[in-house]
Order: C-alpha cells, then sequence, then structure tokens
C-alpha cells in the first residue's frame, strides 16, 4: 500500500504569493492533518478534517486554509505568504488518531 | 493547555550500547495518549511507540520502551542495543482522549547520534 504521498517536495514562493499544498491519504483512512514544522521545532498543528468536515483548528491565522475532498485527499492553502511561513508542512492520516498518525514526507516552502 | 518538554537537545550513544531520551508534560485531563515519533534526515516522522494513559504497563517494541510514570507526568524513551539506523530527531507527543480534541501537541525534538 502507499504511504501518505505529499506534493510538491520543494517549493520556492515570493512574498505576498498564494500556495496550494496537496496530500494524499492511506487508503481507508479518512482522517487528514496538517502540521507545521519550523526549523529546529516541533510540528505544530494547524488543521485537522475527518468525512470532509473541519474537526480542529490550531492558532494559525486566517491566511491558512484546508479542504478535504470527496476522496478524502486535502489540500492546505496560504495566501499573502510570510517570509515566516517557511517551513516543512506535514500531512498525516489515520483511522484512528488515538493510535498514532502516519505522516507524508512533507512539503519543504520557502518564501524568499 | 497542555505542553511537551523535551529538555535535551542533543544525545549521543555508542553503537550497541542503550541510551534513554526524556519527555515530561503537562495536563489537567487524567486520559490521554503519548507518542514517540522519528524523524530521519528523509523528514518523514515515524511513529516509534504509543501509551495509552489509562494502562499502567510500559510499551514495548522490539529495541524500543518507555516508562511512563504518570504521577509525575513523564514518558521517557529507552533505546536498547542502539543501531547506526536509529540516528534521527526524536519527537515526544501528546494527544488528549477527549471527543473532538484531534491536535497533536510535540515537543522540540532530542537529537540522538549514534557513534560507531
Amino acid at each position: 500500500d502507499a504511504g501518505v504521498t505529499q506534493s510538491p517536495t520543494h517549493l520556492i514562493k515570493t512574498r505576498g504569493q498564494h500556495v496550494t499544498l496537496r496530500c494524499s491519504p492511506i487508503s481507508g483512512h479518512k482522517s487528514v492533518s496538517w502540521y507545521q514544522q519550523v526549523l529546529g521545532q516541533g510540528p505544530q498543528f494547524i488543521f485537522q478534517y475527518y468525512e470532509k468536515e473541519e474537526r480542529g483548528r490550531g492558532n494559525f491565522p486566517d491566511r491558512f486554509s484546508a479542504r478535504q475532498f470527496p476522496n478524502y485527499s486535502s489540500e492546505l492553502n496560504v495566501n499573502a505568504l510570510l517570509l515566516g511561513d517557511s517551513a516543512l508542512y506535514l500531512c498525516a492520516s489515520s483511522f484512528d488518531s488515538g493510535k498514532g498518525y502516519t505522516f507524508g514526507s512533507g512539503t519543504r516552502l520557502t518564501v524568499v | 493547555a497542555q505542553t511537551v518538554t523535551q529538555s535535551q537537545p542533543e544525545m549521543s550513544v555508542q553503537e550497541a550500547e542503550t541510551v534513554t531520551l526524556s519527555c515530561t508534560y503537562d495536563t489537567s485531563e487524567s486520559d490521554y495518549y503519548l507518542f514517540w515519533y522519528k524523524q530521519p534526515p528523509s523528514r518523514q516522522m515515524i511513529l516509534v511507540i504509543r501509551q495509552e494513559a489509562y494502562k499502567q504497563q510500559n510499551a514495548t517494541e522490539n529495541r524500543f520502551s518507555v516508562n511512563f510514570q504518570k504521577a509525575a507526568k513523564s514518558f521517557s524513551l529507552k533505546i536498547s542495543d542502539s543501531q547506526l539506523g536509529d540516528a534521527a530527531m526524536y519527537f515526544c507527543a501528546y494527544r488528549s482522549a477527549n471527543s473532538g480534541t484531534y491536535k497533536y501537541i510535540f515537543g522540540t525534538g532530542t537529537r540522538l547520534k549514534v557513534l560507531a
């Protein structure tokens, strides 16, 4: 079985632009979560979606939004990019998050 | 609010030796999950071991085991017979068991170096 896949793997954007990051969960996983990992820190929770509904939102500005599609894949959108948005963005899927997430390899976003 | 603290930014261990990584957390909840994740240079977070707070027995997974001290709010990871492939960042994480609370709270990580 394929794991959690994220695209693209690397991305360079200019301040003020917007970006869309994509995630395909493991087959059968209906829950997708997004995390931001700034260099040298642990991942920070951004969003969780389950069955296409938002189930949780972290302490991120409204420039960050996400959605989940009928096939359970997900997109994370960030508008009006700031230099501080440069980070590794991790997607994770689970059947039951209490049993642990399976993470993708992330998208490295650099804002210049 | 819950917090997770990893006070060891970096640890080193000789190959085949044992090392213990520390993690403390703060919560007012009685039911929760704790995890250790490994992040190698490939960036993918890999689940190492999990513990359910209501279980008194410490979790073990092959060479990995935890020392879960609920009263002390401590959750350390012991790696036995360390191998070169164990070199990575290790993150401790907390998740409430309350329905509707799905986020994981991660610590800042411990970088483990394995010396040949």
